[in-house]
C-alpha cells in the first residue's frame, strides 16, 4: 500500500524558507493519473490546498501562495519537495504531503503522509 | 471564511442517522466532483467519499455521499462513538483556479 513520508525542519525562522520532501515508498510516482502535493492545516483550523505536481513536472499552486511556493519532483529518488519562502507566522501548520486524484483532488486525496508541524518563530 | 459552507457541529445518538451539507456555487461543487473526509484529533484527513458518492475500499457503507446542483451531503447511518470527528468536504473551484474545502464539521455522538 502506497505510503508517504514528509521529512523538514520543524522550525522556521520568519523570513527565511521552509523546505520539506515528501518520499514515497511501496508504490512509484510515475503516475499519468495521479498528482502529487501538499496540504496545510493551521492549529485548530480547516484545510488549505498549497499546491500539486504531475510525475513529467507540471505544477499548479494555490494562487495565494502562487508568488512564494515552489513544488518540484524527482522521480529518480520518488521524491517531491515543497519551498515556501519569506515565511510569517500565519504560515505556522500541519503540513501534508498526499496523492491527489485530478491536479486540485478533486476526484480524492489519498494517501496522506503523516503530516508534520512547522512553526515559523525567531 | 471557507469557500464551501458547512455546518460547524451536528449531533445524534448511537444508531442514528447524521447528515452533513456542503454548500457551494456552480463555479465548484456545480461542475466537479466532490469528496469527503474524516479526521481525528491529531491525525491528518482521511479519504471517506470521492467522485461524489464512491467509498474507497474499507470505508463501510454506512457513509454515504450525494450531490444535487451546488450542495453535496455526507450522510452517516448507525452512528458509532468511534464517528466522533472532523468531516470536510472538498472540491476544485473553477473561477478561483484552486481546490477548496468545507470549514469542517464536527461530528458528536450524544
Amino acid at each position: 500500500q502506497l505510503q508517504l513520508q514528509e521529512s523538514g525542519p520543524g522550525l522556521v525562522k520568519p523570513s527565511e524558507t521552509l523546505s520539506l520532501t515528501c518520499s514515497v515508498s511501496r508504490g512509484s510516482l510515475r503516475s499519468s493519473r495521479f498528482y502529487w502535493g501538499w496540504i496545510r492545516q493551521p492549529p485548530g483550523k480547516g484545510l488549505e490546498w498549497i499546491g500539486s505536481i504531475s510525475y513529467s513536472g507540471s505544477t499548479y499552486y494555490n494562487p495565494s501562495l502562487k508568488s512564494r511556493i515552489t513544488i518540484s519532483i524527482d522521480t529518480s529518488k520518488n521524491q517531491f519537495s515543497l519551498k515556501l519562502r519569506s515565511v510569517i507566522a500565519a504560515d505556522t501548520a500541519v503540513y501534508s504531503c498526499a496523492r491527489f486524484d485530478g491536479y486540485g483532488g478533486s476526484r480524492g486525496i489519498d494517501p496522506w503522509g503523516q503530516g508534520t508541524l512547522v512553526t515559523v518563530s525567531s | 471564511q471557507s469557500v464551501l459552507t458547512q455546518p460547524p457541529s451536528v449531533s445524534a445518538a448511537p444508531g442514528q442517522k447524521v447528515t452533513i451539507s456542503c454548500s457551494g456555487s456552480s463555479s465548484n461543487i456545480g461542475n466537479n466532483y466532490v469528496a469527503w473526509y474524516q479526521q481525528f484529533p491529531g491525525t491528518v484527513p482521511k479519504l471517506l467519499i470521492y467522485d461524489d458518492t464512491k467509498r474507497p475500499p474499507g470505508i463501510p457503507d454506512r457513509f454515504s455521499g450525494s450531490k444535487s446542483g451546488t450542495s453535496a451531503t455526507l450522510g452517516i447511518t448507525g452512528l458509532q462513538t468511534g464517528d466522533e470527528a472532523d468531516y470536510y468536504c472538498g472540491t476544485w473551484d473553477n473561477s478561483l483556479t484552486t481546490a477548496v474545502f468545507g470549514g469542517g464539521t464536527k461530528v458528536t455522538v450524544l
